[in-house]
């Protein structure tokens, strides 16, 4: 069974960057067709992709959140079996619910997912 | 980018009633990506159904979904106490991004 376990602050500053880690239990990063998705949920509201890694490391973000695009960059550690979040500059906006979930390329739904983590933005 | 509407934002039902949810795209949808997800406070989304119809593994048969092209449903035949959370509709596009309905709030009467 696989499991996925989000870990990283849980505060951070305006302006500095949000970096958070899955680490994957139960299968690899690396094999065929899996693509690892970061998922976010502002308090009290709804789910938003953030984007997806493919496990050759090819990665799509989400075009309809510009202001999101240009700061994220979501990374593969097949070493680790891990993949991570990065995103700067971040405002008070960005304070959420982070998850991360793994979706077979066949039918991409999201089949597991870690438990989430909250990062709040505040000084 | 195609826009999923779920209505009704909330329904209020007893334990024992039927439930159906309705999720509309903005443009039509490819059945096979579209997915229904349970989520209970404090916890993760659970997956329930996929590809509009199939059931998750483990998902009581009383869940079912249906629809196609802009109009998808996900139905609860006998609502159980357990089953009062928020329902979100997804669906993956050909331009291979994700969206989420906003979701419905099933809460007891």
């Amino acid at each position: 069974q696989v499991q996925l376990q989000e870990s990283g602050p849980g505060l951070v500053k305006p302006s500095e960057t949000l970096s958070l880690t899955c680490t994957v239990s139960g299968g690899s990063v690396s094999s065929g067709s899996y693509y690892w998705s970061w998922i976010r949920q502002p308090p009290g509201k709804g789910l938003e992709w953030i984007g997806y890694i493919s496990y050759i490391g090819t990665t799509n973000y989400n075009p309809s959140l510009p202001s999101l695009k240009s700061r994220v960059t979501i990374s593969l550690d097949t070493s680790r079996n891990q993949f991570s979040l990065k995103l700067s500059s971040v405002t008070a906006a960005d304070t959420a619910v982070y998850y991360c979930a793994r979706a077979i390329g066949s039918s991409w739904h999201f089949g597991f997912w870690g438990r989430g983590t909250l990062v709040t933005v505040s000084s | 980018e195609i826009v999923l509407t779920q209505s009704p934002g909330t329904l209020s039902l007893s334990p024992g009633e039927g439930a159906t949810l309705s999720c509309r795209a903005s443009q039509s949808v490819s059945s096979s990506y579209l997915t229904w997800y349970q989520q209970k406070p404090g916890q993760a989304p659970r997956l329930l159904i996929y590809g509009a119809s199939s059931r998750a593994t483990g998902i009581p048969d009383r869940f079912s979904g249906s629809g196609s092209g802009t109009d998808f449903t996900l139905t609860i035949s006998r609502l159980e106490p357990e089953d009062f959370a928020v329902y979100y509709c997804q669906q993956f596009g050909s331009s291979l991004q994700y969206t989420f309905g906003q979701g419905t709030k099933l809460e007891i009467k």
